[in-house]
């Protein structure tokens, strides 16, 4: 169990331009959590995958940003024509599905965006 | 939408004072999840709490799921400077999707 990793760790963008993040869950779990954090504030959900299937996005997610988790493993979140209102920190989490451990969340250590 | 509150926001404690932080939920849950995180750090997964009235202990910290399933608390008891962090909860209302509260950061001085 290697624990949830992100990539890039940091990512500096200029306005305008597209980013791209990937997470890599925790081998095995089904589930997968996309959440948007800023400073001093919690965590705000922005997508949840079953396997391949994204059953849950935020409506306050704009077009610009999409998810996809091809092939139920690794997952990867695109912000098109990021704005300046984007830079956070974006942390993604899997969970196994069922059993005693329930839904317990495993976070990664998350990619800060800086969009200039 | 489903909301949910901490608070305090900020608690500094000296070191062995208690401590307590509460979330309430605008919205019954199925389940509330603690995590903790630590300065520069990602949240850690504490604890679940999934039974009205339920109280579950681990060492020091103690959890409490509110008898309507809309409120929790957290409580430290004996405050130590490993314990210095955010404390979130996170509610879960059966939509996929766990809303975090809004946080109480403690600040332990030793």
């Amino acid at each position: 169990d290697t624990g949830v990793s992100q990539d890039p760790r940091h990512k500096i963008t200029k306005r305008g331009q597209n980013v791209t993040f990937r997470c890599d869950p925790i081998s095995e779990h089904n589930r997968l959590y996309w959440y948007r954090q800023t400073l001093g504030q919690g965590p705000e959900f922005l997508t949840y995958f079953q396997n391949e299937a994204q059953l849950e996005k935020s409506r306050l997610l704009s077009d610009r940003f999409s998810a996809e988790r091809p092939k139920g493993s690794f997952s990867t979140l695109e912000i098109q024509r990021t704005e300046q209102g984007d830079s956070a920190m974006y942390l993604c989490a899997s969970s196994p599905f069922g059993g005693l451990a329930g839904d317990t969340q495993y976070f990664g250590p998350g990619t800060r965006l800086t969009v200039l | 939408g489903q909301q949910v509150m901490q608070i305090p926001q900020y608690q500094h404690v000296q070191e062995g004072e208690d401590f307590t932080t509460y979330c309430n939920s605008s919205t019954t849950l199925s389940n509330i999840q603690w995590y903790k995180q630590r300065p520069g750090g990602h949240p850690v997964f504490l604890i679940q709490l999934v039974k009205s009235g339920e109280v579950k202990k681990q060492k020091r910290l103690t959890f409490q799921f509110g008898e309507a399933k809309k409120n929790s608390s957290l409580h430290i008891t004996a405050t130590q400077t490993t314990d210095v962090g955010t404390y979130f909860c996170a509610g879960y209302s059966g939509t996929y999707k766990y809303i975090f509260g809004t946080g109480t950061r403690l600040k332990v001085l030793a």
